[in-house]
């Protein structure tokens, strides 16, 4: 199976300043079909995980422009532009690439 | 507005079994795979199912696979889970998940919480 891994596991950050999620696989995410299927996924206290970016940097539908993602092959990145309070959770990364789908074992963004 | 709403969860003892059940509406059900995913405490969400449009492809992990059986019944728009043999290790809140284009996990439940325990 791929190993998903995040840096770092909690992320103390100031209100309105950016904050960065790297996520690492052990192998490349490039399906056959050309498409690499890396997912980011918030997490708020008391709430059911929330899509927010499909295949490295599509955001979701109602996902606001300050979340962005990048990234190719093992190495992709979630970006907050400035993070606002809302924003405290945890998030997690997730290859469909192959089977199994796998999550990373999640950040922790928390405000300073 | 898409819904999916999730019921059967409870606490069963080792050995036991229990039948997830989720209501979807607001999309037509027939036309998305759909999953169940799995969280439990202090853990990343692990993926436990997937089935296809008609109900005839289904792929499993490994750890559930001979004990689980995910079915979907596309004329009442619901995804069932039969969870045979439970585990310790199977104690978790169970999410239904819609299955998006991007093969992603596109919406999800609130989850209904197993507990395995004696």
């Amino acid at each position: 199976d791929i190993v998903m891994t995040q840096t770092p596991l909690s992320s103390p950050v100031t209100l309105g300043q950016p904050a960065s999620i790297s996520c690492r696989s052990s192998q490349s995410l490039v399906h056959s079909d050309g498409n690499t299927y890396l997912s980011w996924f918030q997490q708020r206290p008391g709430q059911p995980p929330r899509l927010l970016i499909s295949k490295i940097s599509n955001r979701f539908s109602g996902v606001p422009d300050r979340f962005s993602g990048s990234g190719a092959g093992t190495d992709f990145t979630l970006e907050i532009s400035r993070v606002e309070a809302e924003d405290v959770g945890v998030y997690y990364c997730m290859q469909a690439t192959q089977l199994p789908p796998l999550f990373g074992q999640g950040t922790k963004l928390e405000i300073k | 507005e898409v819904k999916l709403v999730e019921s059967g969860g409870g606490l069963v003892q080792p050995g036991g079994s229990l039948r997830l059940s989720c209501a979807a509406s607001g999309f037509t059900f027939s036309t998305y795979w759909m999953s169940w995913v799995r969280h439990a405490p202090g853990e990343g969400p692990e993926w436990v199912a997937n089935i296809m449009l008609g109900g005839s492809e289904k792929s499993y992990v490994d750890s559930v696979k001979g004990r689980f059986t995910i079915s979907r019944d596309n004329a009442k728009n619901s995804l069932y889970l039969e969870m045979n043999s439970l585990r310790a290790e199977d104690t978790a809140i169970y999410y239904c998940v819609r299955v998006g284009s991007g093969r992603t996990f596109e919406y999800w439940g609130q989850g209904t919480l197993v507990t395995v325990s004696s």
